[in-house]
């Protein structure tokens, strides 16, 4: 099992810009989840999902899409960057026994 | 408001030379506690679930306990490999259809040989 991947694991965007951060997990889990860490502030949620089709909005959900067609795949979108959003994100999945598993995480540069 | 505070922010260590880290919280009916640990440039791995008050998990040198208000987690003679930011988070009770977690802001463990 590869777990959870996330990709790209770097990337510089333009302000204005926007782009879809993937991650995909193999464990048949049900619910996935997208945080970002900021230095000293944490993780924070973003979005969550408790399914396929199920989406909620976490503590800090605006300027971010996401949507949950299959139980793999959880895409984050950014749409029109900015430079608040750069962060490393983490995608992470989870099953009945409650403890969340994360992927490697994605570094996001916005200049 | 559920809250989740660890200290301190930073420790160092001599390698051998024992200690805590501490994490404090407050939630609307406890559901479960856990430890993280986070290598620099890496997501998150997870170390232990704490359901109740008095139960304690060990795994090497590192042991976890859990009160009504707080968790400790004992880090037995270590070593250099030991160095990481460890990430405490719980879930309430209220989360439970969700296994939404709140998480603490991490303490960078740093132990000198």
């Amino acid at each position: 099992n590869a777990g959870v991947t996330q990709t790209p694991k770097f990337r510089i965007l333009k302000i204005g810009q926007s782009m879809t951060l993937q991650c995909t997990q193999d464990m048949n889990h049900n619910y996935m989840y997208w945080y970002r860490q900021d230095p000293g502030m944490g993780l924070k949620l973003i979005y969550y999902s408790v399914g396929a089709g199920i989406t909620d909005k976490g503590e800090v959900p605006n300027g971010y899409n996401v949507s949950r067609s299959t139980t793999e795949d959880f895409p984050l979108r950014l749409e029109l960057a900015a430079p608040s959003q750069t962060s490393v994100y983490f995608c992470a999945s989870g099953g009945s026994s409650e403890t969340q598993y994360f992927g490697p995480g994605t570094r996001l540069l916005v200049l | 408001e559920d809250q989740v505070t660890q200290s301190p922010e930073a420790l160092r260590l001599q390698e051998g030379e024992s200690s805590s880290l501490n994490c404090s919280y407050t939630v609307s009916g406890l559901r479960g506690l856990f430890w993280y640990r986070q290598d620099p440039g890496k997501g998150p791995e997870f170390l232990f679930t704490l359901y109740s008050a008095g139960e304690e998990k060990e795994k090497e040198r590192l042991k976890a306990t859990l009160t009504k208000k707080e968790s400790f987690l004992h880090i037995t003679a270590p070593k250099p490999e030991d160095s990481a930011t460890y990430l405490c988070a719980v879930q309430a009770v209220g989360s439970s259809n969700t296994g939404k977690l709140i998480f603490g802001q991490g303490t960078t463990l740093q132990v000198k040989p």
